[in-house]
């Protein structure tokens, strides 16, 4: 099994400062990671997949980058609407894994 | 507008048996690779399932492998996964996903379904 690790756990940020969230895999997996947005009481949005391109109607502030185990999501510029949990995933091998999410909070 | 609505949901006694639904509409449904994944409550997310456009190749975690089939009806749209001697650690909320276009990520989801195994 391919296990992803994510950090921080947490991240307190202030609205308009930058968030870099880590995530890295166990194994190599190429370029097969994605990552997704959750708040509260909702379903998990895509946000990157391929590691670096945004799904459809995602904002430019979000970016992703990586390959092989080491892949980073950047917020450029975080927004209110921007708090929330993110997790990172590999989609290269089965069983497909997440990481366990990094929490951003406002600062 | 792609749609996956999750149905089943429900108290359930340790050792009982579930059955999930996943409805859904705007798309070629037997044209993409279908998923499962849970959230136990206040924890993060665990892929659960998974199965081929076809249905003829199925993949399980092995928290749940031996216990829950997924399964397709490719002519009524539905993904369902049965689920069998339940633990209270498979509560959680069932998602349904679909495989993104481009094959791989998991976009839309659906809003889920909670299931709650207590005596």
């Amino acid at each position: 099994e391919t296990v992803m690790t994510q950090s921080p756990a947490s991240l307190s940020v202030s609205p308009g400062e930058r968030a870099t969230l880590s995530c890295r895999a166990s194994q190599s997996i190429s370029n097969n990671l994605a990552w997704y947005q959750q708040k509260p009481g909702q379903a998990p949005r895509l946000l990157i997949y391929g590691a670096s391109t945004r799904a459809t109607v995602i904002p430019a502030r979000f970016s992703g980058s990586g390959s092989g185990t080491e892949f980073t999501l950047t917020i450029s510029s975080l927004q209110s609407e921007d708090f929330a949990v993110y997790y990172c995933q590999q989609y290269k091998n089965w069983p497909r894994t997440f990481g366990q999410g990094t929490k951003v909070e406002i600062k | 507008e792609v749609q996956l609505l999750e149905s089943g949901g429900g108290l359930v006694q340790p050792g009982g048996s579930l059955r999930l639904s996943c409805s859904a509409s705007g798309f070629t449904f037997s044209s993409f690779t279908m998923y499962w994944v849970r959230q136990a409550p206040g924890k993060g997310l665990e892929w659960v399932s998974g199965t081929s456009g076809s249905g003829h190749s199925r993949y399980y975690a092995d928290s749940v492998g031996g216990r829950f089939t997924i399964s397709r009806d490719n002519s009524k749209n539905t993904l369902s996964l049965q689920m069998n001697s339940l633990r209270a650690e498979d509560t959680a909320i069932y998602f349904c996903a679909k495989d993104h276009d481009s094959g791989g990520p998991f976009d839309p989801w659906g809003r889920g379904t909670l299931v709650t195994v207590s005596s």
